[in-house]
């Protein structure tokens, strides 16, 4: 079974850093995509990043632009998150989810259980 | 950016009713549309891709369809495992964009 393995959350100042983790296992890792994807406390799914199984294709959501990096590391299984200049509305769930395939928009097939981050002073 | 809009927000509904959700996107997706089921504490479960082909291991009881771009997700008989929140996602481009999600009560 696919499994996705969030961590990293935690509380953090507005303005600060976090670097989420995503463990990946039981598939072949680079041979699929993998998105960020967010929820706020009570509200909707809000798609934050995405990264080519190469790690050579990254998209973002406008929310996050050029404070958010996504990166992965083929050798380690895992995917990450740089989030920088943190603002109070960024507090959610992160979730790490896989695609069906090695690139492009698609469906996420699988989803971990979120790592949660807080914004706040 | 292709916005999603999902109707109704929620409903209330029996067991062994049927239950019809819809999703009108901005513009032409294709087929290319999602359709995902969460569950209070837990993650999204891909329920339908390809607006309306069936994941692995989902009821038949759920099935989705297309028209132009309004797409709907039908669960055929309620079931109480099947009362949660149901988005749809559009997987035409990105951004990746999702619906507002239609919360199923129990009536």
């Amino acid at each position: 079974e696919v499994q996705l393995v969030e961590s990293g959350g935690g509380l953090v100042q507005p303005g600060g850093s976090l670097r989420l983790s995503c463990a990946a296992s039981n598939f072949p890792f680079s041979s699929y995509a993998l998105s960020w994807v967010r929820q706020a406390p009570g509200k909707g799914l809000e798609w934050v990043s995405f990264i080519s199984g190469s790690g050579a294709g990254t998209y973002y959501a406008d929310s996050v632009k050029g404070r958010f990096t996504i990166s992965r590391d083929n050798s380690k299984n895992t995917l990450y998150l740089q989030m920088n200049s943190l603002r109070a509305e960024d507090t959610a769930l992160y979730y790490c989810a896989k695609g069906p395939g090695i690139t492009g928009a698609t469906e996420l097939d699988y989803w971990g259980q979120g790592t949660l981050v807080t914004v706040s002073s | 950016d292709i916005q999603m809009t999902q109707s109704p927000s929620s409903v209330s509904a029996s067991v062994g009713d049927r239950v019809t959700i819809t999703c009108r996107a901005s513009q032409d997706i294709s087929s290319w549309l999602a359709w995902y089921q969460q569950k209070p504490g837990k993650a999204p479960k891909l329920l339908i891709y390809a607006a309306s082909s069936l994941q692995s291991g989902v009821p038949s009881r759920f099935s989705g369809s297309a028209s132009g771009t309004d797409f709907t997700l039908t669960i055929r008989s309620l079931q109480p495992e099947d009362f949660a929140t149901y988005y749809c996602q559009q997987a035409k481009s990105f951004p990746l964009t999702f619906g507002g999600g239609t919360k199923v009560e129990i009536k």
